[in-house]
Parts: structure tokens; sequence; C-alpha cells
């Protein structure tokens, strides 16, 4: 079983359309969570980090839920600028400090 | 530009050549991280640092890979006797004290 694991997608959306991504990770005590955004060819840059008790930024809501061990992100209002891929990241700790664990994105697409 | 660069961009080698990539992070960012990333995954830990020390190392980091950051600085990470299997997108993220890691552009490998 993969440590992070995301629907790969590709969600095909129109723009305007609210869509939610997924992500469950298999370490129980894992100890932070963020999500990623990924453009084609580009580096990943922070979206958000989630808590336990939900976030919100914007058009971007993000949960956790540590007894599933499940992480989501909600996007509302799709823009054709949200289009990339979406990077689910745990942080575990290691052995010497801690370890960041990516998942394998969920590919968006947002129609005009 | 004050994010973090990463030396070079690209690189062709030939199988069993050697061969050596540079970060510098962000100013004053005492952690610092690589990656690899293949097409269609996301990014897969290699390694931690804080400041100078080493902390964290995936086994994904087989004894042909070492990385240094020698004054907490900037890093190198070199693959020796590279393989085809090498072939990847290396990215580089420095933070500060706390989570969010910033990345750089990457240096993607290429070896024939």
């Amino acid at each position: 079983r993969k440590e992070v694991e995301q629907d790969p997608g590709p969600f095909n959306v129109p723009e305007g359309a609210t869509v939610a991504f997924n992500c469950t990770y298999s370490n129980s005590a894992s100890q932070s969570f963020f999500w990623y955004r990924q453009d084609c060819r580009k580096e990943p840059k922070l979206l958000m980090s989630v808590y336990s008790s939900g976030n919100e930024d914007g058009r971007f809501t993000a949960q956790l839920n540590r007894a599933s061990q499940y992480i989501s992100l909600l996007i509302r209002d799709s823009k054709l600028s949200d289009s990339a891929t979406y990077l689910c990241v745990v942080n575990e700790e290691g052995t010497g400090g801690f370890k960041t664990i990516f998942g394998a994105g969920t590919r968006l697409f947002v129609k005009a | 530009d004050t994010g973090v660069s990463q030396d070079p961009r690209h690189k062709i080698t030939k199988r069993g050549q050697n061969v050596t990539f540079r970060c510098d992070p962000i100013s004053e960012h005492n952690r610092l991280y690589w990656y690899r990333q293949t097409l269609g995954q996301g990014p897969e830990f290699l390694t931690y640092f804080q400041n100078e020390a080493q902390l964290e190392k995936s086994r994904l980091l087989s004894d042909r890979f070492s990385a240094e950051r020698p004054k907490g600085s900037f890093s190198t990470l070199e693959i020796q006797r590279t393989e085809q299997g090498d072939s990847a997108m290396y990215l580089c993220a420095s933070s500060p004290f706390g989570e969010t890691q910033y990345f750089g552009p990457g240096t993607r490998l290429l070896v024939l």
C-alpha cells in the first residue's frame, strides 16, 4: 500500500464547477498535512496547510480526518487557472527528523 | 531572485558517469530537502538537512547517491555510476523553522 494515495484523475470540469479531491495516508502517526499545486513542468508550490479543524482560503477548503486518515480539498467556482496537478503531502516522523511524503497527484482540467 | 536556485537546469550524461547537482536555498532557511520526481508521480523524498546535519535519508538514496551541505548553506547531490533508471527531475526545497517548503526549478537528468 502506498503511504499517500490519491485518485490520479484527470478531473475535467467546466468553469464555475465545484470539485473535490481526497487523499488517504497510511501512517497514523503522521504529523502535518498540506496540499501543493504543480503546474506542468514547474516546481510544486504550497497551496495550503491542512488542520484538524478544517481551514479555508478563498475558494479552497481543506479538511483532515485523523480517525479515517484522509485529507480533502474542495475547490469552489473553478477557474481556468486552477488547471494543474494537486499533490497531497504528509510529514512523518523519521529516524533523525522527519520526512515528507507526496502523493502522486490528482490532475485537474477546467474547461471554458 | 531570492528563491531557491538549482544548477544545472538540465543534464545529459552517459550511463556510468558521475553527476553532481547544486542547490542554493533561500537565504537563512536552515532546512534543505532533496527529492526525485518521475513523470506522472509526485516528488519522492531523498534526504533532508537541518543546517549542515543530514538528519534523514530515504531508502531510495542508495550508496551511489550522496548529498552534502558542508556549511549549512548550499547543498550538492552526487550520483555515481549513473544508470538509466536515474533519469528524473531532481528537486531541491528549503524551509525556515516551520514546514512550508519552497521548491527550486529542478535539475532534469537524462541518462543515455
